[in-house]
C-alpha cells in the first residue's frame, strides 16, 4: 500500500494569510501515460463528510473557491490556502487515487491564530 | 441534487450483526464504482470495502475480510454493507463514498454511527 504522510499535524493562521500544507507519497503517484498525479485533497468541516476539493493534484472540483490551489509531482505534494478565511477551519486530508486500496494521510488540522 | 443518505447505524453488543444502506439519488448509481470508508471520531478515513459497478467485484480491508460483506441493488439505488461479529473497533462512523471518473472520492454521504460496546 502506499503510504501518505502530511505535515505539519496541525497549524494556526491568521485571517488573510497563507496556509500550506504538505503531502509525501512512500512511491510515485504519477502517470506516465496521461501525465497526471493521482493526489486529491478532501476538507472535513467538524461534524460534516469530507469534500472533495482537488484531485489530479491540481484540478479543483467545480465549486471550490480559487484561494485552495494544490500543486507538486511525483511524490510531494502542497496544498495552499491563498487567504485564510473563518470558513476554512477543518481538517484537511490528502490521498493517493492512483492505486487500490485508497490510502489517506493522517490530516491536518487549520485553526485560526 | 446528487446524494448518499446512509442508514442502518446504532448500538450492538460485540459479536452482533448490522446493516447499512446507502441510498443513492440525482446521478447514474450503476456506473459507478462505490465504497465505504470509515473513521473512528478524532482519528483519519479508512477505506473498508468497494464494490464494482455491476456488483461482480468486491474487495476488503484485512481488518474486515470474513466478516463483512459489500453488496448493492442498481435497480434500487442502494449500496450495503452487512456487518457481522462486530468488535469493539469497528466503532466509527461508516461513510458511503462514490468513486469518480477521476478515482477521487467526490461524492459522500453524512455517516451512520455505528457503536460497538457491552
Amino acid at each position: 500500500d502506499i503510504v501518505m504522510t502530511q505535515s505539519p499535524d496541525s497549524l494556526a493562521v491568521s485571517l488573510g494569510e497563507r496556509a500550506t500544507i504538505n503531502c509525501k507519497s512512500s512511491q510515485s503517484v504519477l502517470y506516465s501515460s496521461n501525465d497526471q498525479n493521482y493526489l486529491a485533497w478532501y476538507q472535513q468541516k467538524p461534524g460534516q463528510p469530507p469534500k472533495l476539493l482537488i484531485y489530479w493534484a491540481s484540478t479543483r472540483k467545480s465549486g471550490v473557491p480559487d484561494r485552495f490551489s494544490g500543486s507538486g509531482s511525483g511524490t510531494d505534494f502542497t496544498l495552499t490556502i491563498s487567504s485564510l478565511q473563518a470558513e476554512d477551519v477543518a481538517v484537511y486530508y490528502c490521498q493517493q487515487h492512483y492505486s487500490f486500496p485508497r490510502t489517506f494521510g493522517q490530516g491536518t488540522k487549520v485553526e485560526i491564530k | 441534487e446528487v446524494q448518499l443518505v446512509e442508514s442502518g447505524g446504532g448500538l450492538v453488543q460485540p459479536g452482533g450483526s448490522l446493516r447499512l444502506s446507502c441510498a443513492a439519488s440525482g446521478f447514474t448509481f450503476s456506473n459507478h464504482w462505490m465504497y465505504w470508508v470509515r473513521q473512528v471520531p478524532g482519528k483519519g478515513l479508512v477505506w473498508v470495502s468497494r464494490i464494482k459497478t455491476d456488483g461482480s467485484a468486491t474487495n476488503y480491508a484485512d481488518s474486515v475480510k470474513g466478516r463483512f460483506t459489500i453488496s448493492r441493488d442498481n435497480a434500487e439505488n442502494t449500496l450495503y454493507l452487512q456487518m457481522n461479529s462486530l468488535r469493539a473497533e469497528d466503532t466509527a462512523v461508516y461513510y458511503c463514498v462514490r468513486l469518480a471518473s477521476s478515482g477521487a472520492f467526490d461524492i459522500w454521504g453524512q455517516g451512520t454511527m455505528v457503536t460497538v460496546s457491552s
